[in-house]
């Protein structure tokens, strides 16, 4: 069964700082690929996600990721993190072939000290 | 688009009563997911439409949950009778096929 780990469960960095999430994931084959952010009291918003191609894939509100086939991993990335980025991040898979299933790590929160 | 639209944004009841929760997913859309969001659990997909269908209900957590799709612009999740640890946050997402989950704002359920 496919399986998504985020090691960290808090993270805190400082306005204006770099900032790399980590995202392993357990398949047979490479999945599908997002990134998604949740702010408080809000639904899930997709930053971006990858399917095939280029690597290093561009999202919103600044964010990037980069697929590494022989880490299994999905790293999401930010170089300068603004007070607004803070929310909790979720990395999610789903199998190329087959239904439509999202499987979600249990998600990172980030908070943002001035 | 209005987006997947979720309601009611709250539901406060007491313990026993029936909840219903409603969605309505993106016009076009084939797919529609209902998660719930608990601090211990975290995001756990409940059950899935597809044309209308439910695909896959596995996560369903016991009988009192059920799920209906009567048409492609409506579902509901039914907790009858409720319990306080269904307290939770119930998101509705909806998807076309290869693309992304389209997440609702949610409702917050307490249950007394």
């Amino acid at each position: 069964a496919q399986s998504v780990t985020q090691p960290d469960i808090h993270i805190t960095v400082s306005e204006g700082a770099s900032l790399e999430l980590r995202c392993n994931y357990s398949y047979g084959a490479t999945p599908y690929l997002f990134w998604y952010v949740q702010s408080p009291g809000q639904g899930l918003q997709l930053l971006l996600k990858y399917f095939s191609g280029d690597t290093l894939v561009q999202g919103i509100k600044g964010f990037e990721a980069e697929f590494k086939r022989s880490q299994s991993s999905f790293n999401l990335r930010k170089p300068s993190v603004h007070w607004s980025d803070a929310a909790e991040y979720f990395c999610a898979v789903a199998p190329i072939f087959g239904n439509e299933k999202l499987t979600f790590g249990t998600g990172t929160r980030l908070t943002i000290i001035p | 688009d209005a987006g997947v639209i979720q309601s009611p944004r709250h539901e406060v009841t007491e313990m026993g009563q029936e909840v219903t929760l409603r969605c309505k997913p993106i016009s076009g859309h084939d797919y529609l997911f209902w998660y719930r969001q608990t601090m211990m659990r975290g995001l756990e997909l409940l059950i899935y439409f597809n044309n209308n269908v439910p695909i896959d209900d596995s996560g369903m957590p016991e009988d009192r949950f059920s799920a209906k799709m009567p048409n492609a612009s409506f579902s509901t999740l039914k907790i009858q009778p409720s319990e306080p640890r269904d307290s939770a946050v119930y998101f509705c997402a909806s998807t076309g096929r290869r693309d992304e989950q389209y997440f609702g704002p949610g409702t917050r359920l307490t249950v007394t």
